[in-house]
């Protein structure tokens, strides 16, 4: 069955450190990945998707995502965050042939100064 | 701007209770879904609907029930709330290109959701 993991369930950076956000994914087929960021309050925004082709993708806020077939992983990176990166964030797998999206269980990021 | 309004941003309901959440988009989507949200879970689907009176189950469809009258409508009915049905619900949408339920056949679609309802059933 797919499925998608999340390792860290809540990670503290330092504001200017880099990030790494760890994901997991279990599906036979090629998969459509994606992160969403959920901001206090808010409903979830997409960051990026990867759905075939190069394999470092950009997103939206200075984020990047590297997807790795070897490693069933698609990591979410950011160079240098700030105070508003505080948030929590979801690794999603779309299923093709459907309409469903699985979600991680997310990982919230606090940023100290 | 595109927009995924939800009608209430908290909600206490008694036990027993029918309760309604509504969702509305305004981006013509084909697709729309009704999640909850749970810490340590994630979102779990709850239902989703692919087109007018077209619904389909998720994940965890007990005790809910949806309606889709209208494309830019979905709502979300609890027949008779319990104290487990306390949660956040969130309702999205997104594009589906071509017409019928396995029309694209990918879900390369990104999800556009609202701000969430805080349910509470006491």
């Amino acid at each position: 069955a797919q499925s998608v993991t999340q390792p860290d369930i809540h990670i503290t950076v330092s504001e200017g450190a880099s990030l790494e956000l760890r994901c997991n994914y279990s599906y036979g087929a090629t998969p459509y990945l994606f992160w969403y960021v959920q901001s206090p309050g808010q409903g979830l925004q997409l960051l990026l998707k990867y759905f075939s082709g190069d394999t470092l993708v950009q997103g939206i806020k200075g984020f990047e995502a590297e997807f790795k077939r070897s490693q069933s992983s698609f990591n979410l990176r950011k160079p240098s965050v700030h105070w508003s990166d505080a948030a929590e964030y979801f690794c999603a797998v779309g299923v093709t042939g459907g309409f469903k999206t699985i979600f991680g269980a997310g990982t919230r990021l606090f940023v100290k100064a | 701007d595109v927009k995924v309004t939800q009608s209430s941003r908290y909600l206490v309901k008694r036990t027993g209770e029918k309760v309604f959440l509504e969702c509305v988009q305004d981006m013509d989507h084909e697709n729309m879904f009704w999640y909850r949200q749970d810490p340590g879970l994630g979102l779990r689907l709850i239902y989703f609907s692919y087109d007018v009176k077209m619904k389909e189950k998720g994940d965890i469809p007990e005790g809910y029930s949806v309606s889709r009258e209208k494309k830019e409508r979905f709502s979300l009915i609890l027949e008779s709330a319990s104290t487990n049905q306390t949660s956040m619900y969130l309702c999205a949408s997104s594009h589906q290109p071509g017409q019928g339920r396995r029309a694209s056949g990918r879900a390369d679609h990104e999800q556009y959701f609202g701000p969430g309802t805080r349910l509470t059933v006491t």
